[in-house]
């Protein structure tokens, strides 16, 4: 059963903390995406990687950066943690290219920063 | 801009009763079109995806969507919803079909079932 798994499932900072969120696929995948979720919003790409150290902006990356050192794992961090920060942070795994763009998700980390 | 947009943002229908819940897009050419699922506490789930060819797309759990060219929709249906449908709902293009697989959500519609 393909998996893909996040660090966290809850998890509360305090402003101005870094923070890392972690996330590790099986599925030998190509493409990993963070993405975080806001009611009424949806959810927004934060950043993305199609490759062991390759990434790109999403269309929300300030405040974040991204690491992919290997192939199964991409860590989301947040080097200083502030209140509108608070959100659902889903991440997403799919191989590359064409008919198999289908994405797959983890259950999320709600992350609360007080 | 390019956007996908799923007007409804509650719907309530009641156990047995059919389903249809919008999806919109703006895109020149014909997109991948995908549903996915979304149960409380959980991660998104795969419904069913359309790339090209027949427009009627059947899914998991009953669902199917049907692409509309000339509307620029993808309208997911169901017959007969059950209390276990109840769950929130995002439509997703992908108009690049390219390497990255990026794809741009929906805002999502959130489904409550009445007994």
């Amino acid at each position: 059963d393909v998996k893909v798994t996040q660090s966290s499932r809850y998890l509360v900072k305090r402003t101005g903390e870094k923070v890392f969120l972690e996330c590790v696929q099986d599925m030998d995948h190509e493409n990993m995406f963070w993405y975080r979720q806001d009611p009424g919003l949806g959810l927004r790409l934060i950043y993305f990687s199609y490759d062991v150290k390759m990434k790109e902006k999403g269309d929300i990356p300030e405040g974040y950066s991204v690491s992919r050192e290997k192939k199964e794992r991409f860590s989301l961090i947040l080097e200083s943690a502030s209140t509108n920060q608070t959100s659902m942070y889903l991440c997403a795994s799919s191989l590359a290219g064409g008919l198999n763009n289908e994405q797959f998700f983890g259950p999320g980390t709600r992350l609360t920063v007080l | 801009a390019q956007s996908v947009t799923q007007p409804d943002i509650h719907i309530t229908v009641s156990e047995g009763a059919s389903l249809e819940l919008r999806c919109n897009y703006s895109y020149g050419a014909t997109p991948y079109l995908f549903w996915y699922v979304q149960s409380p506490g959980q991660g998104l789930q795969l419904l069913l995806k359309y790339f090209s060819g027949d427009t009627l797309v059947q899914g998991i759990k009953g669902f199917e969507a049907e692409f509309k060219r000339s509307q620029s929709s993808f309208n997911l249906r169901k017959p007969s919803v059950h209390w276990s449908d109840a769950a929130e709902y995002f439509c997703a293009v992908d108009h690049l079909g390219g390497a990255t697989n990026k794809l741009i959500f929906g805002t999502g519609t959130l489904l409550a079932v009445q007994p």
